[in-house]
């Protein structure tokens, strides 16, 4: 089983839609997450961590699952700009941040 | 000015050539890394360093060597490029080790590099 594992999409919605993602991690020992986004041939970049209890940004909302070892993105009224690549990340304390493959979202007029 | 900036942004290059790349952050962290992601747009760290000093070698081919003179700068020497490199290297720091929130890792824009 890979360490983290998304959809890779592409999820294509229409504007003002709302879209969740789900990614899973195997190491049950993880204790830092986060999600990034990476727009077409440019770097990651941070969108938010994601906490226990839950955090919301704006129209982004970022859940954690520590029983079923998965966390969540959600994005409301999506907007032209949200499309990008949404990178789930994964790590352990001190150890290096582990990348899922991405899920690809587009958002259509 | 960039944060985290690397040289070359693009890079034709061919087969069994040596190249390197640089990366330099202005950002004042003590922890810089490599990371490469390849066409399925995996991307997977190779080299940690934190204070000048090794401290994450993933499993990656002894072709590719890091080397930080200072701890603003980690740079990538690749010999004899192979086909298989042809990725986008991507440099990028952050003030701890890890990935502990709080610890916001910045990436450079990459260097596309292809080989031939």
């Amino acid at each position: 089983r890979k360490e983290v594992e998304q959809d890779p999409g592409p999820f294509n919605v229409p504007e003002g839609a709302t879209v969740a993602f789900n990614c899973t991690y195997s190491n049950s020992a993880s204790q830092s997450f986060f999600w990034y986004r990476q727009d077409c041939r440019k770097e990651p970049k941070l969108l938010m961590s994601v906490y226990s209890s839950g955090n919301e940004d704006g129209r982004f909302t970022a859940q954690l699952n520590r029983a079923s070892q998965y966390i969540s993105l959600l994005i409301r009224d999506s907007k032209l700009s949200d499309s990008a690549t949404y990178l789930c990340v994964v790590t352990s304390g001190n150890t290096p941040l582990v990348f899922g493959k991405g899920t690809r979202l587009s958002v259509i007029a | 000015d960039t944060a985290v900036s690397q040289t070359p942004k693009y890079l034709v290059t061919q087969m069994g050539n040596d190249k390197s790349i640089k990366c330099e952050q202005n950002l004042g962290h003590d922890t810089m890394y490599w990371y490469k992601q390849d066409s399925k747009k995996f991307l997977k760290i190779m080299f940690s360093y934190n204070n000048k000093e090794l401290i994450i070698n993933e499993t990656v081919p002894n072709r590719f060597s890091p080397k930080s003179p200072d701890k603003a700068h980690l740079n990538l020497h690749i010999n004899s490029l192979e086909l298989g490199d042809s990725a986008v290297y991507f440099c990028a720091s952050s003030q701890g080790t890890g990935g502990i929130s709080g610890n916001t890792i910045y990436f450079g824009e990459g260097s596309w590099l292809t080989v031939v």
